[in-house]
């Protein structure tokens, strides 16, 4: 595609469940990042990928926490026992390498948990 | 540890006025600069990067931003803005590591009235 597509464009989800979010980076980009955006602030890293493997995770909160690239190039993060404060809008960018050059961002999912 | 502040949560101005919107950064490293724009209902886009050089960058549709070592800054200005120049818009520096991953600062909301 043109862009970084991320799906779906909306959930809603209860408490405790389960979510998955997806990520299609721009075909070629080697290196793949989720932020999360919460209402008034400004993305918060959690996870990049260079080709499959997870570079650096240390912004993932917490072990319900979860991302996967098994063929470097589609992107799952995954949510376990989903609580309200995960309500948020979760982006993800590509890039062709990293360090330095742009990162093409998703227009994001925005997930609600009642 | 990075960091970002931007110290104005929301710009009004009337069109065709300049406007500043000011960006301060914390690292013990050297690091790249970015803005990135975020129009309504739409995905975060790149504005305009510091890398190295020329410590004045452009962008196509008029703003720059400079970037001052000595005071950590990296203001972005327009001599005359816009109605359409109307977004959100967000400072960010590359993490420790040269990974590319970013670290935002909070937004300022550029409110452009006729």
């Amino acid at each position: 595609g043109a862009g970084v597509s991320q799906t779906p464009s909306n959930k809603v989800t209860e408490k405790g469940k389960y979510v998955e979010l997806r990520c299609d980076p721009i075909s070629g980009h080697t290196a793949l990042y989720w932020y999360r955006q919460s209402l008034g602030q400004g993305p918060e890293f959690l996870i990049y990928f260079q080709g499959t493997g997870a570079a650096d995770d240390s912004g993932l909160p917490n072990d319900r926490f979860f991302a996967v690239r098994p063929e470097g190039s589609v992107s799952t993060l995954k949510i376990q026992r989903t609580e309200r404060g995960d309500s948020a809008v979760y982006l993800c960018a590509s890039s062709s390498k990293s360090g330095g050059t742009e990162a093409f961002f998703g227009q994001g999912t925005r997930l609600t948990v009642v | 540890a990075q960091s970002v502040t931007q110290l104005d949560s929301q710009v009004p101005v009337f069109e065709e006025a300049p406007v500043e919107l000011r960006c301060n950064y914390s690292s013990s490293v050297s690091v790249y600069l970015f803005w990135y724009v975020q129009y309504p209902n739409q995905g975060l886009q790149l504005l305009l990067k510091y890398l190295s050089g020329s410590t004045l960058v452009e962008s196509i549709n008029g703003f720059e931003a400079e970037f001052n070592k000595s005071q950590t800054s990296f203001h972005l200005r327009k001599p005359s803005v816009h109605i359409s120049d109307t977004a959100e818009y967000f400072c960010a520096v590359t993490g420790a590591g040269n990974t590319g991953k970013l670290i935002f600062g909070q937004g300022t909301t550029l409110q452009v009235k006729p």
